[in-house]
């Protein structure tokens, strides 16, 4: 089947600094996306969606940006704090009408104070 | 509003036995699903119930199966347990069925079968 993949398994930054978390999606038909956060010991946490009629969409210190083109998506957390250490996992779903999602492994986020 | 609970946290069975999770959805949301995590495979969907009504099932064996009662609290079960199946097992609830929207995570059951 088709899969969700991620490109860096690890990212290291320093705090203050910008982060850019990358994922590849191979299933053109998807029209929802999610990224997910998750600490050490604690379930996955919402962070933002973007539909497929959608490029970009912003929240608070987070932008997702999505190239349907390429198949591509990223999240982008502006000035990185200690607290933003985890695992990110984008998913993908809404294909074929199903809105069961597809996971990518996860990128580990190191903030450095 | 209380989030999504899940018992027990930590589960120790022996290969060949049975396991049943509970999960326990934010007040209001109708829909669980549940998903298994391990690190080989990342975090995979099992099944999502709503209204005690299997909706969407993933790629599983028979082994998995699960239930959800009237008041949206949702068990899952495994039988036969096999080495492979010690993971993470995570619940999510929502509003709705699976349809595109936010899902609330619990903090999972974490099992080891040896």
């Amino acid at each position: 089947g088709e899969s969700v993949g991620l490109h860096l398994p690890t990212l290291s930054v320093q705090e203050g600094d910008n982060s850019i978390i990358n994922c590849a999606y191979s299933n053109s038909a998807s029209d929802y996306f999610i990224w997910y956060k998750q600490e050490s010991g604690k379930g996955p946490q919402f962070i933002i969606d973007i539909r497929s009629n959608m490029d970009k969409r912003q929240g608070q210190r987070v932008t997702v940006l999505l190239n349907k083109t390429v198949k591509h998506l990223s999240l982008q957390i502006a000035a990185t704090q200690p607290g933003d250490s985890a695992v990110y996992f984008c998913a993908e779903t809404g294909s074929g009408g199903s809105y069961i999602p597809t996971f990518g492994r996860g990128t580990s986020l190191i903030v450095h104070p | 509003k209380a989030g999504v609970t899940q018992t027990p946290r930590y589960l120790i069975k022996t290969r060949g036995q049975q396991v049943t999770l509970s999960c326990s959805p934010i007040s209001g949301h109708r829909s669980v699903s549940w998903y298994q995590q391990t690190p080989g495979q990342g975090l995979q969907f099992l099944f999502e119930y709503f209204s005690e009504t299997q909706r969407n099932k993933g790629n599983f064996p028979g082994r998995f199966s699960g239930r959800q009662f009237s008041n949206s609290r949702s068990e899952m079960n495994v039988s036969t347990l096999e080495l492979g199946d010690s993971a993470l097992y995570l619940c999510a609830s929502s509003l709705r069925e699976l349809s595109g929207g936010e899902q609330y995570f619990g903090p999972g059951t974490r099992l080891t079968v040896t």
